[in-house]
């Protein structure tokens, strides 16, 4: 079924690890989309792809990285993880008509 | 600039009353207009867009550009309905098909 994935949905780990995070998608989409939203609050975009080898940095500022070498993989890394960076980070995809399509979520805790 | 305001974080009413969630746009040309929901636990997803002048849910929004707003409407709210709302402005040239997001409200629907 065409959708799009996020993995993990959980993820604790401790300040200053290095973590990635997974978005996939099988709607072959070509834009994609990292926002990150703290619970019941705003979304705010941290990056986004129109396509393979673009990305660009989003509206808030984030010290995370993002990589777009094939269509369907979109994942999103930070290299030394700290309490600041805990949040739900949200992952979507647009095709040429309307509308994102959102992934579950990944809820981040750095302790 | 394009911004999307949603004027009220948290909106309580009773079950069976009818609700309306506010939102105002700027946007020079001529903009698409979205409402996304989130319940709990669930990811965020498409509720309705103004091109269509369809009805989800009993939900329905009406764009009103001299307004310039975008409010959603449902007559007789259902407990169902709680969730978070955001509105959405999809603008046009460089922008592509970025979507600007509101804040989001909050509905409570009490039994």
């Amino acid at each position: 079924e065409a959708d799009i994935y996020q993995t993990p949905r959980y993820l604790v780990i401790g300040t200053g690890k290095k973590i990635t995070l997974e978005c996939s998608q099988t709607m072959g989409h070509d834009k994609m989309y990292w926002y990150q939203q703290d619970p019941g609050m705003e979304l705010h975009l941290i990056h986004y792809s129109y396509g393979v080898n673009s990305t660009e940095k989003g509206d808030l500022s984030s010290e995370s990285t993002v990589s777009r070498i094939r269509t369907e993989h979109f994942p999103l890394t930070l290299e030394s993880a700290r309490p600041s960076h805990t949040s739900q980070y949200l992952c979507a995809s647009s095709g040429r008509i309307y509308g994102y399509t959102f992934g579950s979520g990944t809820r981040l805790t750095v302790v | 600039a394009q911004r999307v305001t949603q004027p009220e974080k948290l909106l309580s009413v009773f079950k069976g009353a009818p609700v309306e969630l506010k939102c105002n746009y700027s946007y020079s040309g001529s903009p698409e207009l979205f409402w996304y929901v989130q319940y709990s636990r669930q990811r965020l997803q498409l509720l309705l867009r103004h091109i269509s002048r369809e009805s989800i849910k009993g939900f329905t929004a009406d764009l009103n550009k001299g307004e310039t707003s975008f409010h959603l409407k449902k007559p007789f709210a259902q407990e169902e309905d709680s969730a978070m709302y955001y509105c959405a402005l999809k603008g046009g040239g460089n922008a592509g098909n970025m979507l600007t997001f509101g804040g989001g409200t909050r509905l409570m629907v009490k039994p």
